[in-house]
């Protein structure tokens, strides 16, 4: 069985960074794709970024001056770093892993196995 | 085009059929894919592919597209299906991962 576990810390000051890893158990993290997505409370969901087994990033064009991914091969974890926080990135963020999809002329991704998600509250 | 479209809220009795959309110009050329997600939970993937039912799904769901609007069809809704549902798919390039705003089942 595949799990995910978010951790990281719970409460993060304005202007900080916030760093989560993604733990993964019951797989390997080649060959997928690792996913960061977030929700704002009560809102709906956000695409964060991507990350591969290779280290190959796609980030949400929103967000992608502040993001950093990071994947750790061998210790089967990958990370997020978000800079410069404020309240509106205060959310629940979760990991999840993404399938390729096949066949398919162009990439797409869909995410077949996600973590609980961590609440993230960017406040002084 | 950036965005998928779906209605905020539907609204259906128990042992009836829910149809649940989402547009984009996107989906005439990408699959879309189906998250629930109920109250403090994470999504859980639904359908994936447009048509493909993922592991452990019931058959009452199912799914279809056509042209730039897929549909998610819940057959027989029970109680336990009250969720927020959530369409998903990428831009036509590849590039971006685009999530729909998300419709409200509510089983009266």
């Amino acid at each position: 069985q595949v799990l995910l576990q978010e951790s990281g810390p719970g409460l993060v000051k304005p202007s900080e960074t916030l760093s989560l890893t993604c733990i993964v158990s019951g797989a390997s993290i080649p060959p997928y794709y690792w996913i960061w997505i977030r929700q704002p409370p009560g809102k709906g969901l956000e695409w964060i970024g991507f990350i591969n087994y290779s280290g190959f990033t796609n980030y949400n064009p929103s967000l992608s001056s502040r993001v950093t991914m990071s994947v750790e091969t061998s210790k089967t974890h990958f990370s997020l770093r978000l800079t410069s926080v404020t309240a509106a990135d205060t959310a629940v963020y979760y990991c999840a892993r993404g399938i390729l999809v096949q066949p398919s002329t162009v990439p797409g991704w869909y995410f077949d196995v996600w973590g609980r998600g961590t609440l993230v509250t960017v406040s002084s | 085009s950036y965005e998928l479209t779906q209605a905020p809220s539907v609204s259906v009795s128990p042992g009836q059929t829910a149809r649940i959309t989402c547009s984009g110009e996107a989906l005439s050329r990408q699959f879309a894919h189906w998250y629930a997600q109920r109250p403090g939970q994470a999504p859980v993937l639904v359908i994936y592919q447009d048509t493909e039912r993922a592991s452990e799904i019931p058959e009452r769901f199912s799914g279809s597209t056509s042209g730039a609007t897929v549909t998610l069809t819940i057959s027989g809704v029970q109680a336990e299906d009250e969720a927020d549902y959530y369409c998903q798919s990428s831009d036509r390039s590849g590039t971006y991962v685009l999530f729909g705003g998300g419709t409200k089942l509510t089983v009266l």
